[in-house]
């Protein structure tokens, strides 16, 4: 079964710095791997998609990196913003009946 | 890119009533819909999937009867909580996947339910 693990579950950081999200999930056999963000009461909106052939996806201030081999993915924020703020779920999709597994998410609060 | 819409956004109703969430996606054919349950400061759980064209796949533990699931065409998937109760207040989020899991997923905006 499928595990997907976020540590620490909250992180307070200073405006301005670059910060490092990590995941990691136990069953390597993955068809790819999403990072996902959710702002309080809202839905999620997908951040990068990182397919199990890849290594890592960029998007503006977000590089997201995949470690199939040793089970782990990174979500690398540069120059963080108080916007930034807002839980970071990172998922994984498995298995013949391809459903996505979350992690418990990351609680990112960036101070002014 | 993909887009997944869900309304209403939020609804109060009385308890005894049911209700109807709609999920759907404007821009590509969802072959696959998933019906996520969030209660506060906890991860999303996964209560079905539905597939078009078939009946909904439950999670354990979820109740098919009150979670009333249709998939009816490749754009649209409703969820009807029947005869709701207090503890059936929550943020309710659909997802959507089209053909090629490749592509990854996308979520509504959620619909938070709240039964008085």
């Amino acid at each position: 079964k499928q595990e997907v693990t976020q540590i620490p579950a909250a992180l307070s950081v200073p405006e301005g710095e670059n910060l490092v999200l990590n995941c990691s999930f136990t069953d390597s056999a993955i068809y790819n791997l999403q990072w996902f963000r959710q702002d309080p009461g809202k839905g999620l909106t997908s951040l990068l998609l990182i397919q199990s052939s890849q290594r890592e996806q960029t998007s503006g201030r977000l590089n997201a990196s995949l470690d199939k081999s040793s089970g782990r993915s990174t979500l690398y924020i540069a120059a963080s913003q108080p916007g930034d703020s807002a839980t970071y779920l990172c998922a994984v999709i498995t298995g013949a009946n391809s459903k996505l597994t979350f992690g418990k998410g990351i609680t990112l609060s960036v101070r002014p | 890119g993909a887009v997944v819409s869900q309304h209403p956004s939020w609804v109060i109703c009385k308890s005894g009533t049911s209700v109807k969430i709609e999920c759907r996606s404007l821009d590509f054919q969802a072959t696959t819909m998933f019906w996520y349950r969030q209660f506060p400061k906890q991860s999303l759980m996964l209560m079905a999937t539905s597939n078009e064209g078939s009946k909904a796949t439950y999670e354990q533990g979820v109740e098919k009867d009150k979670f009333l699931i249709n998939h009816a065409s490749l754009t649209l998937s409703t969820l009807t909580v029947t005869s709701a109760h207090p503890e059936d207040s929550s943020f309710y989020i659909c997802s959507a996947r089209g053909r090629k899991v490749v592509y990854g997923y996308t979520f509504g905006s959620g619909t938070r339910l709240t039964v008085v």
